[in-house]
């Protein structure tokens, strides 16, 4: 079965400053995907970034991007220039997919807050 | 936006009785999925379908039924209700039946009393 650890509950960020949201998985596929999510206290999902177990390349997106280890099975976010508004809970997801059936297993999430 | 719409919004009934989450998934999209996330238990998938068909299931309790209709839209349907159940829930959509970005409402959320 698929295990995504999240080991920070709760992390205290200065505005500005860069900050890495740890996520380590264990699974026996070759194939998998890892997701980031944040969910702001309003309670929505929100799709950040994606990494295919085959990428090469890190994944950004803005100023999200993801240090893809795959040899220590760890895919940790990485949030440059931080701002109030990163204040949310973050999840690392690990999809599993078979025959066309598809599922996210999620870890417990960080609570990341930004101090102005 | 998401382009997932779910409703409703804030659902709040008593122990024993049933109700039903609806979910709308975004404009060309195959696949819905359900996910509850309760504070005990976190964030857990329930149930995927893809084009009108029951594919994967989770942790899915045999109160709970879920459909995907020829329109797409899905529906999720809780019986029975317990205090336990009071949770927020989430549908989620993909382009396909595998292998893509889901993308998830703002979710309902249910309290049971």
């Amino acid at each position: 079965a698929q295990k995504i650890t999240q080991t920070q509950p709760g992390m205290f960020v200065q505005e500005k400053e860069a900050v890495t949201l740890d996520c380590t998985y264990d699974t026996s596929d070759q194939s998998y995907g890892l997701f980031w999510y944040k969910q702001p206290s309003s309670g929505e999902m929100i799709f950040l970034i994606y990494q295919g177990s085959y990428d090469e390349q890190n994944a950004t997106e803005g100023r999200y991007s993801l240090n893809f280890q795959k040899a220590r099975k760890s895919a940790n976010l990485v949030i440059s220039a931080s701002q109030l508004g990163d204040s949310a809970m973050y999840f690392c997801a690990m999809r599993e997919t078979y025959f066309g059936n598809e599922k996210l297993t999620f870890g417990t999430g960080t609570r990341l807050t930004i101090i102005p | 936006d998401s382009g997932v719409t779910q409703t409703p919004k804030h659902l709040i009934t008593a122990t024993g009785q049933r109700v039903t989450l609806r979910c709308s998934p975004r404009s060309g999209d195959l696949s819905v999925y359900w996910y509850q996330q309760s504070l005990d238990q976190g964030l857990q998938f329930l149930i995927q379908y893809y084009n009108g068909e029951e594919r994967a299931k989770g942790n899915i309790l045999e109160r709970f039924s879920a459909q995907q209709f020829p329109d797409l839209h899905s529906e999720l349907n809780l019986s029975s209700l317990e205090l336990g159940d009071s949770a927020l829930y989430f549908c989620a959509s993909s382009a396909g039946q595998g292998g893509d970005t889901q993308y998830f409402g703002p979710g309902t959320r249910l309290t049971v009393l």
